[in-house]
Formats: structure tokens, sequence, C-alpha cells
């Protein structure tokens, strides 16, 4: 079993819908929480970053952390068609520098 | 803020040529710089982690020898694909974090490297 598992998609939605992305980890160990977005052929780019359990929000964006249920979110609201690229969750924790990656999940918003 | 540059974006070699992609912090110091490769519909695999001054670590079934870090300033590391061969056709991202542990990683935008 992979220490964090997510789901590779793809996630077809339409326009303007409310998308719900996901992982969950095993490691309780893990307190900083990311989501990358990368569209093709292109580097990871940070959408948000959070520590330890709790919600964050950033424009159309909301993180959640659920330690206790070892499960991860992001939440995109009002989805674009530029929105559609490969989401990946990613975590790590106190100690050293390594990050644990999900395996990405392809989200496609149609117009 | 918090822009990784990397060059070049892709680079088309033949075999046993050896091969240097950059990857400069722009807008901030960068302590720590990590090198990940990443095949086809799959996540990120860490290669190696530089900080600046000193020698990388590298992950288990990583050569060392075969893929040279240099992190040589706080804005600049270096990665040297030395002999580059087919198998080491792939798509190179780095990343960079500012001072302290708990500050996020910035990547870079990729190199997609072809060994002909």
């Amino acid at each position: 079993q992979k220490e964090v598992e997510q789901d590779p998609g793809p996630l077809s939605v339409p326009e303007g819908a409310i998308v719900s992305l996901n992982c969950t980890y095993s490691n309780s160990a893990f307190q900083y929480f990311m989501w990358y977005r990368q569209y093709s052929r292109k580097g990871p780019e940070l959408l948000m970053y959070t520590y330890s359990s709790g919600n964050k929000e950033d424009g159309r964006f909301t993180a959640q952390v659920d330690k206790s249920s070892k499960y991860i979110s992001l939440f995109i609201r009002d989805s674009q068609p530029s929105d559609s690229a490969t989401y990946l969750c990613a975590m790590r924790s106190n100690a050293g520098n390594m990050l644990t990656f999900g395996g990405g999940t392809r989200l496609m918003v149609k117009p | 803020g918090a822009v990784v540059s990397q060059h070049p974006s892709w680079v088309i070699c033949k075999s046993g040529t050896s091969v240097k992609i950059e990857c400069r912090s722009l807008d901030f110091q960068a302590t720590t710089m990590f090198w990940y490769r990443q095949f086809p519909k799959q996540s990120l695999m860490l290669m190696a982690t530089s900080n600046e001054g000193s020698k990388a670590t590298y992950e288990q079934g990583v050569e060392k020898d075969k893929f040279l870090i240099n992190h040589a300033s706080l804005t600049l590391s270096t990665l040297t694909v030395t002999s580059a061969h087919p198998e080491d056709s792939s798509f190179y991202i780095c990343s960079a974090r500012a001072g302290s542990l708990n500050q996020p990683q910035h990547f870079g935008d990729g190199t997609r490297l072809s060994i002909l």
C-alpha cells in the first residue's frame, strides 16, 4: 500500500462546477500538507500549503486537512477550463526534507 | 514571488554526451534545492537533495557519479547527467526552498531530456 493514495481520475466536470480532490495517507507523522497543480510538460505550481489540521482558503481554492482521519481535500469553486491539469497532493513530517507525493489526479473542466 | 527558473526546458543530444541543467531561484535565496525525475503519467521521484556549499544527498538507487549535483550559491544548483544514454531520457524538475524547514518547495518548469 502506498503511503499517500490519490485517485488518478480523470475527473471530468462542467465549467462552473465545484471540484473536490482528495488524498488519504497512512503516516501519522505528516504535519505539512500541500497541493500542487501541474500542467502538461510543466513543473508543479504550489496552490495551497497548510500545517496540521484545519481549513485554508485562497480565492477559489479551499484546502482541508483532517489528521484524525488522515484525509486531505482540495475544493475548487467555479471551476474553469484553465483549471484542467493534474493536481498533486504532497506532505511531509516535521523532521527531514522529503515530500511524499500522491500519484496525482487529472482534472478536466469542460466549457 | 518564489519563482524558480530551470534551463534548458528541452534538450536533445546524442548518447554518450553530458548534459547540464541549471536551476535558479530568482527572487529568494534557496538554502536547499531538490532534483526530481518524472516519468510519463507518474508522480515525482526525488533524486537528490542539496544544501548550498555542501555535497548532495542522493536517494537510494540514484548513481551519484551519473547525476552530478552542484549547489555553489544560494540561487543556483546544477544537475549534470554524465555520459547520458537513452534510458536517462526523462523529465527532470528542480525545486527550491527558502530558509527554514517549514517553508514549502517551489518548482521549476522542468527539463525534458531526450537522448538519441
